[in-house]
């Protein structure tokens, strides 16, 4: 069984701060890693992957997350945020079940709140 | 290219009634899936469909139906609406197969069961 830990699920900010949403992960397999961003009222979209190469992956509006595979984590991180990253982020896994179809679990969501 | 469209945005149910949300993609991807998303608890699945013809019972199936009409479109059907139906539902797509790892979301149908 896999399984995906959002430890935080709200995170306040200051605009122009860093941050960093944490994303724990179990499976036992290899694992595909994501984050996705859903604004206010709006389905789920890509922010970023892993699914081979190096450990660190850069996404859209300069987010950023690292794999670290012996930690079993994937954070995911901005150096300098924006009040329009105002949103809630998800990590999901996908492994493969027995049967060879792909599993994706999702986290339960960090809330980004920018302040301005 | 509209990407994953779904139908209606939003609806009113009484408990007891049925009704069934409706999706489509245009991206010719194998794989839909249903997911209900309630706060605090993330996205579950409900129902998968991994290419046209099969469908399979996700995390929470119970009270739900679901048909693979063709390709494009994947419906969910609620036969007798309970208020823990209460929720926001996405549809959405992909295609593991072709390398197309990425899920592919639709709006969402925001439902409210009395």
């Amino acid at each position: 069984a896999q399984s995906v830990t959002q430890l935080d699920s709200q995170v306040p900010v200051f605009e122009e701060a860093p941050v960093e949403l944490r994303c724990n992960y179990s499976s036992s397999v290899s694992v595909y890693l994501f984050w996705y961003v859903q604004y206010p009222n709006q389905g789920l979209q890509l922010l970023l992957k892993y699914l081979s190469g190096s450990t660190l992956v850069k996404g859209i509006n300069g987010f950023e997350a690292e794999f670290n595979k012996s930690q079993t984590s994937f954070h995911l991180r901005k150096p300098s945020v924006h009040i329009s990253d105002t949103a809630e982020y998800f990590c999901a896994v996908r492994s493969l079940d027995s049967g060879g179809y792909q599993k994706v679990t999702f986290g339960t969501g960090t809330k980004l709140q920018v302040i301005p | 290219n509209a990407g994953v469209t779904q139908t209606p945005k939003f609806q009113v149910l009484k408990t007891g009634q049925s009704m069934t949300l409706q999706c489509a993609q245009d991206m010719n991807h194998n794989s839909m899936y249903w997911y209900r998303q309630d706060p605090g608890m993330g996205l579950r699945l409900i129902y998968y469909s991994a290419s046209e013809g099969t469908t399979d019972k996700g995390e929470v199936p119970n009270g739900y139906n679901v048909s693979r009409l063709n390709k494009r479109e994947f419906s969910l059907r609620l036969e007798s609406a309970a208020p823990s139906q209460t929720s926001v539902y996405f549809c959405a797509s992909s295609d593991p197969l072709r390398g197309q790892e990425t899920q592919y979301f639709g709006p969402g149908t925001r439902l409210l069961v009395l």
